[in-house]
């Protein structure tokens, strides 16, 4: 069955270095999104990403993270000077496609990968 | 942000009877619900959704219905096995291509006994 890959699957950093955390979205997906989840708290949507640009994104995903496909195949998220409250576990997602009468397909999620800000 | 939420942390069901794990939502533009399980270490699993057109939709043990009037939907699973034991979160999205930003529920912790 085809899966969304994420790599690390754990990082640790110093607070204030940038940090590159990698997506392979599943081959035919079209819609690209990361998400996060602060340890006891809800999974947060941070961004989504279609045909090159951001679609939309949430207050968190403030002017320290981006989003890049560099390749056609990668998704990646970059935080740029990491803080504590980053500490996290970063998921990446894809869709199919987004009908316009309705949702296709599912939200497929990767394993995540944990980030840790010391 | 409370738009989303599932009041239950946790749920202790018997092997072979019915799990139900419940979800209320505040924001009137969501119109399409999803539920996930998801196992430590792992990401969200796809598990049903429902558009808000339709008030249940069913697939194999598990059966979600929606109540547009009171904002809820509940997730039936029917037989409970226990490797259905996860965590389980409620996710809605308000459409168009908005339909890939899911707002999620805290998740409900679902044990189920052998």
């Amino acid at each position: 069955e085809p899966e969304v890959t994420q790599t690390p699957s754990h990082q640790v950093t110093q607070m204030g270095q940038e940090v590159i955390l990698r997506c392979v979205p599943i081959s035919n997906h079209l819609y690209f999104y990361w998400y996060r989840q602060i340890l006891g708290q809800k999974v947060e949507f941070l961004v989504s990403f279609y045909n090159n640009e951001i679609s939309e994104k949430s207050e968190i995903f403030d002017d320290q993270f981006s989003v890049e496909r560099p390749d056609g195949s990668n998704f990646t998220l970059k935080i740029r000077s990491t803080k504590l409250e980053d500490s996290a576990m970063y998921f990446c997602a894809s869709r199919l496609a987004v009908g316009t009468s309705g949702p296709t397909g599912e939200l497929f999620f990767g394993e995540g990968s944990r980030l840790t800000v010391l | 942000d409370q738009q989303v939420k599932q009041n239950s942390p946790s749920l202790s069901v018997q092997e072979g009877r019915i799990s139900i794990l419940n979800c209320d939502y505040t924001n009137s533009m969501f119109d399409y619900f999803l539920w996930y399980k998801k196992y430590p270490a792992e990401g969200p699993t796809f598990l049903i959704s429902i558009s808000s057109i339709k008030d249940k939709n069913e697939d194999g043990r598990f059966t979600v219905f929606l109540n547009k009037s009171a904002k809820h939907l509940s997730l039936h699973i029917v037989p409970s096995q226990p490797g259905d034991s996860a965590v389980y979160f409620c996710a809605a999205a308000a459409g168009g291509t908005s339909y890939g930003k899911l707002t999620f529920g805290q998740g409900t912790i679902l044990t189920v006994h052998p």
